[in-house]
Parts: structure tokens; sequence; C-alpha cells
């Protein structure tokens, strides 16, 4: 079965800090992997994609790294702003439809 | 240019009623989804459509209907809602953008449903 893990499942930084969000996948096939932003009582929002031949890039202060072979991802927060509190969703896609997200880290960035 | 809009924004059915969950998007997109997230769990695909007059079923397609009214517009149905179905309804569209390789999907506020 599909699966997307991320961890820490919450964490709590304080403001212009740094901070790393994991996530490990068993997607197969592979075709991209996606890190989204969700606001509260918001939809997502997309931060990054990445393909298989891609294994960092950036969107301003977030940083997703990609290695396909151990199939891990991670999106790092440099300088963390109260507005990056939010959860944050990895997305593992195998085909144009079909997208296998994980539960998402809840990041709350205190002043 | 609202991007996707969904209605209604909160809905409170009781068990067995029935109604239909609105979305909409002016971006042109062939392609769109309807997902739901319930707490401590990633979105699920409920169904999709690829391209208008086309609808297929995602992962957790019981107790739904849906409808690809024209290119813009992609209903949701509960015909008989029960408890289990309490949820928030994420609708989303997607295309190609120039120069890529894969869809990025944009995805509505969401519609919060509580079926007592």
């Amino acid at each position: 079965k599909n699966q997307v893990e991320q961890s820490p499942q919450s964490l709590i930084i304080l403001e212009g800090k740094n901070c790393t969000l994991q996530c490990n996948y068993t997607v197969s096939p592979f075709s991209n992997l996606r890190w989204y932003k969700q606001d509260t009582g918001r939809g997502p929002v997309s931060l990054t994609i990445m393909t298989f031949s891609e294994n960092t890039k950036s969107n301003g202060r977030y940083t997703a790294t990609l290695d396909a072979d151990t199939k891990q991802s991670s999106l790092h927060i440099t300088a963390s702003q109260l507005s990056d509190s939010a959860s944050y969703i990895c997305v593992v896609s195998s085909n144009d439809y079909k997208l296998s997200f994980g539960a998402g880290t809840t990041v709350t960035v205190r002043a | 240019n609202a991007g996707v809009t969904q209605t209604p924004k909160f809905q409170v059915l009781k068990t067995g009623q029935s109604m239909t969950l609105q979305c909409a998007q002016d971006m042109n997109h062939n392609s769109m989804y309807w997902y739901r997230q319930d707490p401590g769990m990633g979105l699920r695909l409920i169904y999709y459509s690829a391209s208008e007059g086309t609808t297929d079923k995602g992962e957790v397609p019981n107790g739904y209907n849906v409808s690809r009214l024209n290119k813009r517009e992609f209903s949701l149905r509960l015909e008989s809602a029960a408890p289990s179905q309490t949820s928030v309804y994420f609708c989303a569209s997607s295309e190609y953008l120039d120069g890529l390789s894969y869809n990025e999907q944009f995805f509505g506020p969401g519609t919060r449903l509580t079926v007592l």
C-alpha cells in the first residue's frame, strides 16, 4: 500500500529559528514529490514540486530535498516567521491523478 | 481571478439527508478533483474528472456521486448522509503549466460538513 509518513507530528519553534520536517514514503511508481502549506481553515497551497532527477528545490525561505534512493524528503524552514505557523503536507505522486498525502506536520511559531 | 471556489463553507446534516457540494474554477483547467480530509489522516481522493465528460473513482468513492457539469464545475453529491461522512471536503483543479512535466493542483477553501 502506498504510504507517506511525516515526522514530527507537531513542533513549536521560536520566531527567527530554523526547523526541518521529515517525510518518508513507500509510494511506487514514483513521479514527483510535493510539499504543501495549509493554513488553518484553508486549502493546501503548493510550496515545491520535485521530480526524480531533482534533489533540492527552494521557494524563498523554504528548501526541500529529495533522496529518491532512500525514499526520503525534508523541508527546511529558514528564519521562521509567525506566518509560517501552518500544517506542512508531504505528497507523493504516482501519476497525474493519484496523489498520496501524508498526515502533515503542524508547525507553531512563537514570538 | 477567484481560482477554485466551493459552496457552502459549512453544512450540518442529519443522517439520511442528501446534499450537493458545489465547486467551480476559473482557470480553464481540464482536471478536477474531490478530496476529504479527516483528523490525523492525509487527504484522500473521492472522485476525479480528468477532462470534461469523464469521471473516475478515487480511493474512497462509496456513498458519493459526482457530476462534471461543464469544464468549470464539478459537484459532489451525498445521497444519504452518514456520520462517517463528517469531514472537510476539498475541491481541486489541475493543469500542466508551461514547461512542466507534471500538473499543478490548486485547492479550494474547503467545505466543513457535519452529519449528526
